[in-house]
């Protein structure tokens, strides 16, 4: 298995509390994503990183944001949650760049609750 | 933007049925995934194809390019392939501005198979 952790696994929080979701993986892998899992769609891409200090916006990055200060990690952070982001939140990586073949590997997953 | 469409949504067959999860795209891809997500979150990468076909143990994934469609076969279904099946595209492109994107996914089909 991929080298890929999340933390916290579990967390519920309230309305309007800023909130950061750890990824970090040992594999050096260059590119890391988030992702969110809502019932009655599929994963949807929050951001993604193709280096440290290198971001850029997915599908669904309004009320989100993403640092990658070492190849190691990836944080998201919700600056004021509102329970629309209530949800599970995953992380995975890959080595090459999207477009080549390549594997993306998950991460375990985060349960997210905002009340 | 890639629409990715799954057939069936949920199926619930005897053990040691054959299996067809089926799978459309809207857009041209260059790679095609097909993950397997057991109760409890864990996302696994199944296979990746981006033409033919390709088998590991029971599990036989195909895709047809021209026809924009993949199938994702089990034979002799067990218990413990009971999981949410996940098809996932990468679309080139999908965003502007370079750098690495992510994958467009289906929303899933909920496989229980019953002893």
């Amino acid at each position: 298995d991929a080298g890929i952790t999340q933390s916290p696994r579990h967390k519920v929080t309230e309305t309007g509390t800023p909130v950061t979701l750890r990824c970090h993986q040992t594999e050096n892998h260059r590119y890391m994503y988030w992702y969110r899992q809502d019932p009655g769609h599929g994963l949807r891409l929050i951001h993604y990183s193709y280096g440290v200090k290198d971001t850029d916006k997915g599908e669904v990055s309004d009320g989100y944001s993403v640092s990658r200060s070492k190849t190691e990690d990836f944080l998201l952070t919700l600056e004021s949650a509102t329970s629309s982001q209530t949800s599970v939140y995953f992380c995975a990586i890959s080595e090459s760049r999207p477009g080549s073949s390549y594997e993306q590997y998950f991460g375990p997953g985060t349960r997210l609750t905002v009340t | 933007k890639n629409e990715v469409e799954q057939s069936p949504q949920n199926l619930t067959a005897q053990e040691g049925e054959f299996i067809t999860i089926n799978c459309s795209y809207s857009v041209g891809i260059s790679a095609l995934h097909w993950l397997q997500q057991h109760p409890g979150g864990g996302i696994v990468s199944l296979f990746m194809l981006s033409s033919g076909k390709k088998k590991h143990g029971r599990l036989i994934a195909t895709i047809n390019i021209q026809e924009k469609h993949s199938s994702l076969h089990i034979t002799a279904s067990h218990p413990r392939d009971s999981a949410v099946y996940i098809c996932a595209v990468h679309s080139p492109l999908k965003y502007s501005g370079g750098g690495a994107d992510g994958l467009t996914f289906g929303k899933g089909t909920h496989l229980i198979i019953q002893p």
